[in-house]
């Protein structure tokens, strides 16, 4: 089975750093592109970033509102993303999924979400 | 940036009724397109990739048909169980864009 488990997220003050991570099992990690997707309390999804598989050389890409301020790495070995976050502003309150997959695998697995609250 | 809307914002709907959500793409996306359904508090759930394809173990009365700019999500007999959120996903460009979401609730 499947399964992608968030952690990491907490109470943060605006300007602070927060790493999340994100721990898989039940398929070959290293074989999938990964994604972290967003939402803010009462709104809509927000695609935050994506990092491809070592395959397709393991770059990253990120939606403009945190571009330089967050990256997105990953542990083959161990079978985690992380999603550092830099620089946190009262906007990235949000949930943060984290799922797999690129091309038409793209969503189709997600975890629970972990929340982060940048607040002073 | 592809800017991607859905119509209508909401809508109230009966059990039995047959719903369908327009999504539209700001530009050409091919079928790069990707409906979630989420209930309050859960963890979105993907219906339909591809446009047109169902995901495995998603009920046979969701289904999706478009390409290009407009797609649509159609529910042939809304049940109880479909009363949620959806939204629709382009995944053709950097970056990704979700549409605003449609709720369905009980007229």
């Amino acid at each position: 089975e499947v399964q992608l488990v968030e952690s990491g997220g907490g109470l943060v003050q605006p300007g602070q750093s927060l790493r999340l991570s994100c721990t898989t099992s039940g398929f070959t990690f290293g074989d999938y592109a990964m994604s972290w997707v967003r939402q803010a309390p009462g709104k809509g999804l927000e695609w935050v970033g994506f990092i491809r598989s070592k395959a397709y050389g393991g770059t990253t890409e990120f939606a403009a509102s945190v571009k330089g301020r967050f990256t997105i790495s990953r542990d083959d070995s161990k079978s985690i993303a992380y999603l550092q976050m830099n620089s946190l502003k009262t906007e990235d309150t949000a949930v943060y999924y984290c799922t797999r997959g690129a091309g038409f695998v793209f969503a189709d697995s997600w975890g629970q979400g972990t929340l982060v609250t940048v607040s002073s | 940036d592809i800017q991607m809307t859905q119509s209508p914002s909401a809508m109230s709907a009966s059990v039995g009724d047959r719903v369908t959500i327009t999504c539209r793409a700001s530009q050409g996306i091919s079928n790069y397109l990707a409906w979630f359904q989420q209930k309050p508090g859960k963890v979105p759930k993907r219906l339909i990739y591809a446009s047109s394809s169902l995901q495995s173990g998603v009920p046979s009365r969701f289904s999706g048909s478009g390409s290009g700019t407009e797609f649509t999500l159609t529910i042939s007999s809304l049940q109880p169980e479909d009363f949620a959120t959806y939204y629709c996903l382009q995944h053709n460009s950097y970056p990704f864009t979700f549409g605003p979401g449609t709720k369905v609730d009980f007229k």
